[in-house]
């Protein structure tokens, strides 16, 4: 099973900021594969990015993906205020995995 | 619009059989796409179930030591999970939810919480 963690567990950042979110895997995951997800309270996850760097359909285009092999990155240009919330990658070969979340809490 | 809704009890004895349904409207399951089940324990994170493709196949999670089936019914465009052997630790929300086959959940429910309880 790929085990996939993100770092770091908490980043703290104000609006108008950047933030950089990694997700590194055990072994090497295809790009196509990689997914990343955005949870707010009491919500389901809502799709952000999948294939590593492709936007889902609605998403603003401040959220990017990008990386390849075992490091990804989810880069939140400029922050919104609706953007504090946790985040997942995702990846799916031979099995499905989620990494344990970073939470992108109000600084 | 896709839209998935879960169905299920909200309180289950221990040892006893989980049972959730999902409702799916807006798209066809028949016309495509994997119908898949997430679960999300209580300030934990996300953890994958297994999904299905609505010929039947299916895909699960090894960690659950076959106690997850699934099934889907087109007629009614619906999809069921059944987790056998229930404990306390099986107490979370459960998602269902649409997935392309790049694994990719863009679609999912509510979320349904159960707990494992006597």
């Amino acid at each position: 099973e790929i085990v996939l963690t993100q770092s770091p567990g908490t980043l703290s950042l104000s609006p108008g900021e950047r933030a950089t979110l990694s997700c590194r895997a055990s072994q090497s995951v295809s790009s196509t594969y990689l997914s990343w997800y955005q949870q707010k309270r009491g919500q389901a996850p809502r799709l952000l990015i999948h294939g590593a760097s492709s936007r889902a359909t609605g998403i603003p285009d401040r959220f990017s993906g990008s990386g390849s092999g075992t490091d990804f990155t989810l880069t939140i240009s400029r922050l919104e205020p609706e953007d504090f919330a946790v985040y997942y990658c995702q990846q799916y070969g031979t099995s499905l995995t989620f990494g344990q979340g970073t939470r992108l809490e109000i600084k | 619009q896709v839209h998935l809704q879960e169905s299920g009890p909200g309180l289950v004895k221990p040892s006893e059989t989980l049972s959730l349904t999902c409702s799916v409207s807006g798209y066809s399951i028949s016309s495509g796409f994997f119908w898949g089940w997430i679960r999300q324990p209580p300030g934990r994170g996300l953890e994958w179930i297994g999904h299905m493709y609505h010929s039947g196949s299916t895909h699960d999670n090894p960690s659950f030591k076959s106690r997850v089936s699934m099934s889907v019914d087109t007629s009614k465009n619906q999809f069921s999970l059944k987790l056998t052997s229930l404990t306390a630790a099986d107490t979370a929300v459960y998602y269902c939810g649409r997935a392309g086959g790049q694994g990719a959940f863009d679609f999912w429910g509510q979320g349904a919480l159960v707990t494992v309880s006597s």
